[in-house]
């Protein structure tokens, strides 16, 4: 079955590095998506990508942050002079399609700690 | 902006139990999303719903739109399904709104 595969599984980095996460979604799904999830909480929308722009951000995606598809396969997040409550573990997801019934498919994630 | 909420928050059985979550929303919404997320935080998509009911093994998902409500259930619980299970609303033309999940223990 395809998988959205996500590098590294786990991301140790000093307060205000860069870090830059990546992700191969599904060959053929069109929509990528980031998501984070701080560790007890709940997992929060982060930021959709279609046709090689942003098409949603939420309150979190600020400047820190970046998306990018450099080559058609990767979908990379960078985050800019990392903070401490950067830690979190980090989702991408892609799709087919938008439309209601098309399911999501998520990359096993990392673990982003800032230390 | 919709609120997600899932009960109960944690729930421990006994394997061969059958097991209830339910998920219940405050806007209407285009689709539905039951996840289950493994200890080592990986999640995995069981079922995507916009109306009735859908059936994957021992997974029963079902959704009652006018009460903003949704239930996934397992038969015949197994020690192998304890996990966090997490519903995803959305509506259209936005993005999921994930809640609090609800962490399952199936003891041998």
């Amino acid at each position: 079955e395809p998988e959205v595969t996500q590098t590294p599984s786990h991301q140790v980095t000093q307060m205000g590095q860069e870090v830059i996460l990546r992700c191969v979604p599904i060959s053929n799904h069109l929509y990528f998506y980031w998501y984070r999830q701080i560790l007890g909480q709940k997992v929060e929308f982060l930021v959709s990508f279609y046709n090689n722009e942003i098409s949603e951000k939420s309150e979190i995606f600020d400047d820190q942050f970046s998306v990018e598809r450099p080559d058609g396969s990767n979908f990379t997040l960078k985050i800019r002079s990392t903070k401490l409550e950067d830690s979190a573990m980090y989702f991408c997801a892609s799709s087919e399609a938008l439309v209601a019934n098309y399911g999501y498919t998520f990359g096993s994630g990392t673990r982003l700690t800032v230390v | 902006k919709n609120e997600v909420e899932q009960s109960p928050q944690n729930l421990t059985a006994q394997e061969g139990e059958f097991i209830t979550i339910n998920c219940s929303y405050s806007v209407g919404i285009s689709a539905l999303h039951w996840l289950q997320q493994h200890p080592g935080g990986g999640i995995v998509s069981l079922f995507m719903l916009s109306s009735g009911k859908k059936k994957h093994g021992r997974l029963i998902a079902t959704i009652n739109i006018q009460e903003k409500h949704s239930s996934l259930h397992i038969t015949a619980s197994h020690p192998r399904d304890s996990a966090v299970y997490i519903c995803a609303v959305r509506n259209y033309g936005q993005n999921f709104v994930f809640g609090p999940g609800t962490r399952l223990s199936v003891l041998p």
